[in-house]
């Protein structure tokens, strides 16, 4: 089943923080997160593997709570580059990634 | 480092016409394989995946194939090419937890 994200879409001023959810119905064995550009694959951000971790790099981390099926993404003191669509993946069985809908983030100046 | 690639960037193609879309790895052995479609303002649909070659596991019933010859190509098909089929169509590789994309091919169906 695909998870759940939310917001569908947010805009930002450049240093305001905002926080991407992605809910999965199973029980999930990682989360990955991806940022899109307009025509552009997706990128990978960051992997959170089972156990209920946190991770982040520069001003953007993310934790998975295994038990309620949850990811979230923080970004923090956006910038303009972070505009994009971010998407998590779900991983419930063997190496296959269900996406989210995606969420459309807007960082204006 | 490994490298995906992903040719044609574009295509254009009429309604019925045949298609082929190849994807090759740089820089790595056996991984796993991807074919995703994304369309327009949508979420990424997996529809194809291989653990190795000849392994293709199908996802989502529709008149694509696709077919890995070697262990780091792999290639989508279709005998005929339907106007839903439009889309922009990646590839990925993982090889462990991670999964990268390639750069992608949009395909417009007329």
């Amino acid at each position: 089943q695909q998870p759940v994200q939310s917001p569908q879409a947010v805009i930002l001023r450049e240093g305001e923080d905002a926080v991407i959810n992605c809910s999965s119905s199973k029980a999930l064995y990682s989360v990955h997160w991806y940022r899109q550009k307009h025509g552009e694959a997706p990128v990978f951000l960051m992997i959170l593997l089972k156990g209920g971790e946190q991770k982040g790099h520069d001003k953007i981390s993310a934790s998975f709570n295994e038990k309620k099926q949850q990811s979230s993404l923080y970004l923090t003191a956006s910038q303009l580059s972070y505009s994009g669509t971010y998407f998590c993946g779900t991983e419930w069985e063997g190496n296959k990634l269900v996406f989210g809908a995606g969420t459309i983030l807007r960082v204006k100046s | 480092s490994q490298t995906i690639h992903q040719w044609p960037a574009t295509l254009v193609q009429p309604v019925g016409s045949p298609l082929s879309l190849e994807c090759t790895v740089e820089g790595t052995s056996n991984p796993n394989l991807y074919w995703y479609r994304q369309a327009a303002g949508r979420g990424l649909q997996l529809l194809f995946y291989s653990v190795g070659i000849g392994q293709i596991s199908s996802e989502v019933p529709q008149n694509l194939s696709a077919s890995r010859p070697q262990d780091r190509q792999f290639i989508l098909s279709s005998k005929k090419l339907l106007l839903s089929d439009s889309g922009f169509y990646l590839c990925a590789w993982s090889r462990g937890n991670e999964q990268f994309f390639g750069p992608g091919t949009r395909l417009t169906v007329l």
